[in-house]
Parts: C-alpha cells; structure tokens; sequence
C-alpha cells in the first residue's frame, strides 16, 4: 500500500493566521482525500482532490476556509485559512488503493493542529 | 450510503477473542462492509473487508450475515496494542470515492 507523509506533524497557530498542511505519497494516486477529526469525535471528510480539477467540498466545508491544492498525481495540500479555535484539529490526508472493486483507503499520520 | 450502527464502547481481556458488531440493515447489493481502527494518536488503518463471504486475513475475520444486514469483525487473540476505535463503513466499490466515518466501537482490551 502507498506510504503518506503529511508536515506538520503538530502545530500551534494564533488566531486569524493560515496554515499549509502538506500530503506527499510515494506513488501515483488519482484520488486523494482531507479528512478533519476533531477531538474526541470521528473523522469527517472535508473534500476530495483530483489531479487536474478542483477539489470537490463536502458539505459545510468551502474553498475559502479550506482551499486545496493537487499539483501532480503525488502531492497535494490543504490550507486552514483564518483560523479560529474550532479548526483546532487532526487534519489527515489519504489516498485510495489499487485493490480491485473495493475502496481501501491508506491514511497518513494526520497534522494535528492546536489554534490559540 | 447505508448508515451503520456500532456500540460504543466494549471491554475484552487480553487472550481472548475479540467480537465486534456492526448493523447495516439497508446495505445494498454492491455495497461492501469495511473495516478499519484508529489506534490512539495514528491515522486509521484497514483492517478488512467483504461483500457477502466470510474474510479472513492476518489481522482478523469479517462474518457477514447470509441477509447482509449486520456482520461481526473478529480479532480471535486481541492483545493490548488491539485497544484502538473501530470503525465499520458500507461503501460500494468499485472505483468509487470517499469513505464516510461513523462513530465507530472504543475497544479496550484489559490484561
């Protein structure tokens, strides 16, 4: 399976600043996702990034808060954009495997973000 | 996507077999069940997954219902490094996109 690395690892931003979240995978992949998982809930999906097109926004998430970047078919990055205690959280990236008919999904360690 | 339902919490001793529930009553015909646990401060990771047989891998043993509406992951000798929040997702396959998180089971293996 394809091996994720996300930087940073952890951060802790002031209020009202933006921060740049980067996911690099060791293979070529077609699908990437960002997830959000705030503390002490389950992951939810924040948008999904194709090579090529612009990232496609789940529901309560917009570009302007979350704008996200696919340069190639290995990297990608997300920016929390003026941020505020509530975007304190794990950001991870994962992209889809190759297995066949199934949706597996390989995630990275996740960036965990503290907003003062 | 089918919506799943999964208890909470549950407890298991070291040694013994791990049975983790997962209800998915409106699963339909292509919709695979997934497996996946989070282990404490780490991204999830894959466990397992079926469509209608039984799976078994090196980790674990997926039981799927014959009807398909609930199925069981197995871990048959948690040990405490099994102690993670297991997630149990309904997706159809086949190229398509995103995996939607439940709530998922804490499970708390105990020496």
């Amino acid at each position: 399976s394809a091996v994720i690395s996300q930087k940073p690892s952890r951060d802790i931003c002031q209020r009202g600043t933006s921060l740049t979240i980067q996911c690099q995978v060791d293979s070529q992949v077609t699908m990437m996702f960002w997830y959000r998982q705030q503390p002490g809930q389950s992951l939810t999906l924040i948008a999904t990034a194709n090579q090529g097109s612009e990232a496609t926004y789940e529901s309560g998430f917009v570009i302007d808060k979350f704008p996200i970047s696919r340069p190639n078919l290995t990297f990608s990055t997300l920016t929390v954009s003026n941020m505020s205690p509530e975007d304190s959280s794990i950001y991870l990236c994962s992209v889809q495997g190759s297995s066949p008919g199934a949706n597996v999904l390989t995630f990275g360690a996740g960036s965990r973000l503290t907003v003062l | 996507d089918a919506k799943t339902t999964q208890p909470p919490s549950m407890d298991c001793a070291e040694g013994r077999a791990a049975n983790l529930p997962c209800n998915h009553s409106t699963i339909s015909g292509n919709e695979y069940v997934y497996w996946y646990r989070q282990i404490h401060s780490q991204g999830p990771q894959y466990i397992i997954h079926g469509l209608k047989n039984n799976e078994t891998n090196e980790m674990a043993s997926l039981i799927i219902t014959e009807d398909r509406k609930s199925s069981t992951l197995i871990l048959p000798h948690a040990t405490l490094r099994d102690t993670a929040v297991y997630y149990c997702i309904v997706r159809a396959g086949w190229n398509t996109d995103k995996l939607i998180f439940g709530t998922g089971t804490r499970l708390q293996v105990f020496p």
